[in-house]
């Protein structure tokens, strides 16, 4: 089984602090790398799915960069709100059916709880 | 927008029930995916499916079984619910053109149930 570890486990910031957590992933046979959001009471909701090494992926206050080599992605939040509280999970595919269909391995997850 | 919704947000069962989750996507996926998520071990895969009628195991598909009869629905069974397995299943879809190619997963709002 694929080992996908994030860290930190949990992280309380201050609204307005910018912050950043990470992934680490094997870096053989690398394919893909996944970014999640999952609020409470809702459903988890795909950020990026990033492939190259050196990919930079953003959407809004969030970014993502991929280091496929030494095998670790970073996510960032810039200005953290309070909507942005939320588990935060990484996943990373394995192949499947001859190498042309794959299935997602997660990570546990960061929980980011931001303060007002 | 890809909508992925399973039959009940909380169910309570009595060990020895057999028990079944739906969930149905209204994409058109070629893949669906079973997870339980529980406290401290992240999302884990029981199940997945790549076309209908075809299954196979995630990494912990004991005392699960899994049906697709149509393309839109995939049904988690528990043969004979037990205490160990109260927890939180989500379902997921996700496009497979057939090659080589990961996209995200989309997922639904996941079941709690609990098994007294």
């Amino acid at each position: 089984i694929l080992n996908v570890e994030q860290s930190p486990q949990s992280l309380h910031v201050q609204e307005g602090d910018s912050t950043n957590f990470t992934c680490s992933f094997p870096s053989s046979n690398f394919y893909a790398l996944h970014w999640y959001r999952w609020e409470t009471a809702k459903s988890p909701e795909a950020l990026f799915v990033m492939t190259l090494n050196g990919d930079e992926k953003k959407k809004g206050r969030i970014s993502a960069t991929l280091n496929t080599k030494e095998g670790y992605s970073y996510l960032y939040i810039k200005g953290s709100q309070p909507e942005d509280s939320a588990t935060y999970l990484c996943a990373s595919p394995r192949a499947y059916s001859g190498g042309s269909n794959y299935k997602l391995t997660f990570g546990k997850g960061t929980l980011l709880t931001v303060n007002p | 927008d890809v909508k992925v919704t399973q039959s009940s947000r909380y169910l309570v069962k009595r060990t020895g029930e057999k028990v079944f989750l739906e969930c149905v996507q209204d994409m058109d996926h070629e893949n669906m995916f079973w997870y339980r998520q529980d406290p401290g071990l992240g999302l884990r895969l029981i199940y997945f499916s790549y076309d209908v009628k075809m299954k196979e195991k995630g990494d912990i598909p004991e005392g699960y079984s899994v049906s697709r009869e149509k393309k839109e629905r995939f049904s988690l069974i528990l043969e004979s619910a037990s205490t160990n397995q109260t927890s939180m299943y989500l379902c997921a879809s996700s496009f497979w053109p057939g090659r080589q190619v990961v996209y995200e997963q989309y997922f639904g709002p996941g079941t709690r149930l609990t098994v007294t």
